[in-house]
């Protein structure tokens, strides 16, 4: 079993729709969730981190933290073209350690 | 610019040399850690660093890399004798403390290495 689990994709959706990318995570003791968005050729970016259940809403972007699901999410809004690019679920024990990285989900916003 | 900065960003070698991988963190950033994505693959650790002392090495590959963070300068990824199979891009990451709850980590643009 991975120890953070995505769906490589690619999820295809058209302008303006709600993308919602998922990602499970195997140890428990995990406390920081982060989602990083990468463009081809490029260096990840940060665009969300989430730490307590619930939801965090930050613009278009809403990250979900389920501990005892052991599940994150993230939805996208509005979706742009801008926004097509490989979307990275990481997470971390805590502060000081080293994050594991999902194999990332592509998302391609059609026009 | 307040950023991740490192150099070079592409760097090519011939099998059997030494590649050299500069990182300055981010202003007032004392974490630096290192990642290797290798093409095709998830982005993986390596190493953590702060001034002077190695914190976590439990990625690195047992022979030929090495890792430094000096109390002056920037941190130095170190890949003695490379091999084909170490071509990948090296990102390096900062993130300004290790407190419980932050651990947000920001990438530079990353060294993109090719051995011929």
């Amino acid at each position: 079993q991975k120890e953070v689990e995505q769906n490589s994709g690619p999820l295809s959706v058209p302008e303006g729709a709600i993308a919602s990318l998922n990602c499970t995570y195997s140890d428990r003791g995990s406390q920081s969730f982060f989602w990083y968005r990468q463009y081809s050729g490029k260096s990840p970016e940060l665009i969300m981190s989430i730490y307590s259940n619930g939801d965090k809403e930050d613009g278009r972007f809403t990250a979900q933290l389920n501990k005892a699901s052991q599940y994150v999410s993230l939805l996208i809004r509005d979706s742009q073209p801008s926004d097509s690019a490989t979307y990275l679920c990481a997470v971390s024990a805590g502060g000081g350690n080293k994050l594991t990285f999902g194999t990332g989900t592509q998302l391609k916003v059609e026009l | 610019n307040a950023g991740v900065m490192q150099n070079p960003r592409h760097l090519v070698r011939r099998r059997g040399q030494e590649a050299r991988l500069r990182c300055s963190p981010m202003k007032g950033h004392s974490h630096v850690y290192w990642y290797r994505q290798l093409p095709e693959e998830g982005l993986k650790f390596m190493v953590y660093l702060q001034k002077e002392n190695i914190i976590d090495e439990s990625g690195m590959p047992k022979e030929r890399f090495s890792a430094e963070f000096p109390k002056e300068g920037p941190s130095i990824l170190r890949i003695q004798q490379v091999v084909r199979g170490d071509s990948a891009a090296y990102f390096c990451a900062s993130s300004p403390f290790a407190g419980r709850d932050y651990n947000e980590q920001f990438f530079g643009p990353g060294t993109r290495l090719t051995v011929l």
